[in-house]
């Protein structure tokens, strides 16, 4: 089955540390995504991918660092420069960037502080 | 930049009984409209969408949305609710303006009691 998969699903951070979150997926996607959760705020943008080697900022990119070097992956870094890592973090993608086209999402990474 | 409000943060509603959850958008412009659903400690599933044509829009588990330009509004309604629809809802919008244009409201807790 074609999907998106993140790893791990809970993942904690020691102060000073980055940590990576993988996010791959197999449905030939080219535009993907990195959104952060936290309770009755929704969903908020990161970083996005439009094609392999291309990668923009979203809303809220302090802090974090992303890569895209080949199609199917789309890792997300949280660095030290982070100071409220703690959320759920999701992973999506669609056939290509345009509004209508719908998002797929992963089952998401739960970051905590140790 | 688009805005998304979804006026009701928890719904709790009697099994059997109708629902509806609110949606309303700040453009009038074209949009995009999607209904995502999030089931505890998962991703966002797609529920239905409306890209265009017919403004009533049905999901396969018996979820409907209107989409309804003049108030900009695209309300989830469910005529029966069941347990197994105890989830979080998600309306979303984006126009054609670009790739990181997916608008989140900060999502609806539905409960069904038994």
């Amino acid at each position: 089955d074609g999907g998106i998969t993140q790893s791990p699903k809970y993942l904690f951070r020691k102060e000073g540390q980055n940590v990576t979150l993988s996010c791959e997926q197999n449905l030939n996607h080219d535009a993907m995504y990195w959104y952060r959760q936290d309770p009755g705020q929704g969903l908020r943008l990161i970083y996005y991918s439009q094609i392999v080697n291309d990668f923009q900022k979203g809303d809220i990119a302090e802090g974090y660092s992303v890569s895209r070097e080949k199609k199917e992956s789309f890792p997300l870094t949280v660095t030290s420069a982070q100071k409220n890592p703690t959320a759920f973090y999701l992973c999506a993608s669609n056939r290509v960037a345009s509004g209508n086209q719908p998002q797929h999402f992963g089952d998401g990474t739960r970051l905590s502080i140790l | 930049a688009q805005s998304v409000t979804q006026l009701d943060s928890q719904v709790p509603v009697f099994e059997e009984a109708p629902v509806e959850l609110r949606c309303n958008y700040s453009s009038s412009v074209s949009v995009y409209l999607f209904w995502y659903v999030q089931y505890p400690n998962q991703g966002l599933q797609l529920l239905l969408k409306y890209l265009s044509g017919s403004t009533l829009v049905e999901s396969i588990n018996g979820f409907e949305a209107e989409f309804n330009k003049s108030q900009t509004s695209f309300h989830l309604r469910k005529p029966s609710v069941h347990i197994s629809d105890t989830a979080e809802y998600f309306c979303a919008v984006s126009d054609s303006g670009g790739a990181n244009n997916l608008f989140f409201g900060t999502g609806t807790r539905l409960t069904v009691i038994p």
